[in-house]
């Protein structure tokens, strides 16, 4: 069964520009969760979706959104970045009422200049 | 206001040894406490999990005791072995439909030592 895959590893913006990540969940995982993992802050709660409908957000700034598929692929947006921005982001997918047992993906390493 | 706290950046032992891992919560609306792993480069990994209607759950060499009046849980690993280092965190979450807003701790680094 293939596991939580996050695109694009790696990723280079400067500060004012936007970017998208996109995750993809296990396979009847139907919950997306998004975190910002740094090593000032640790890892932050994003966002969660479930059926297409955000569950739960974050205490982030507006310019953090996100959004989830028919298909429970997700994706998130941030615009206007900032240096603060960097960071790792993860996507992990858990299965309806497995409360916290979530599967998280390799991360997509985002750094601002 | 940090929820969950790791008050121990790191931890070393040696292999065979018992590994002890703390963490406290301020928060008495959590209700289930977790924790990951996390080797570099990859995600964390769900370790293990608890309830708050039970104070201690096993599962291998991997225990987790909870105790609710001084919001505490720690994580016992019997015996550690060199595979274990990794950096642990430990995380809580409220009832209700927070399924997956989970509130994290800082994390600490487990060494072990053949």
């Amino acid at each position: 069964k293939a596991g939580v895959t996050q695109t694009p590893r790696y990723l280079i913006k400067t500060r004012g520009q936007q970017v998208t990540l996109s995750c993809s969940p296990i396979s009847g995982h139907r919950s997306v969760s998004w975190y910002q993992q740094t090593p000032g802050q640790g890892l932050q709660f994003l966002f969660e979706y479930f059926s297409e409908t955000q569950r739960n957000k974050g205490n982030f700034p507006g310019r953090f959104s996100g959004r989830q598929f028919s298909n429970s692929r997700s994706e998130m947006n941030v615009s206007t970045l900032e240096l603060g921005d960097s960071a790792l982001y993860l996507c992990a997918s858990s299965v309806q009422g497995a409360t916290g047992e979530l599967f998280f993906g390799e991360g997509s390493r985002l750094t601002v200049l | 206001d940090q929820q969950v706290k790791q008050n121990s950046p790191s931890l070393s032992v040696q292999e065979g040894r018992i590994s002890i891992l703390n963490c406290d919560y301020t928060n008495s609306m959590f209700d289930y406490f977790l924790w990951y792993k996390k080797y570099p480069a990859e995600g964390p990994t769900f370790l293990i999990s608890i309830s708050s209607i039970k104070d201690k759950n096993e599962d291998g060499r991997f225990t987790v005791f909870l105790n609710k009046s001084a919001k505490h849980l720690s994580l016992h690993i019997v015996p550690s072995q060199p595979g274990d280092s990794a950096v642990y965190f430990c995380a809580a979450v409220k009832g209700g439909t927070s399924y997956g807003k989970l509130t994290f701790g800082q994390g600490t680094i487990l060494t072990v030592h053949p």
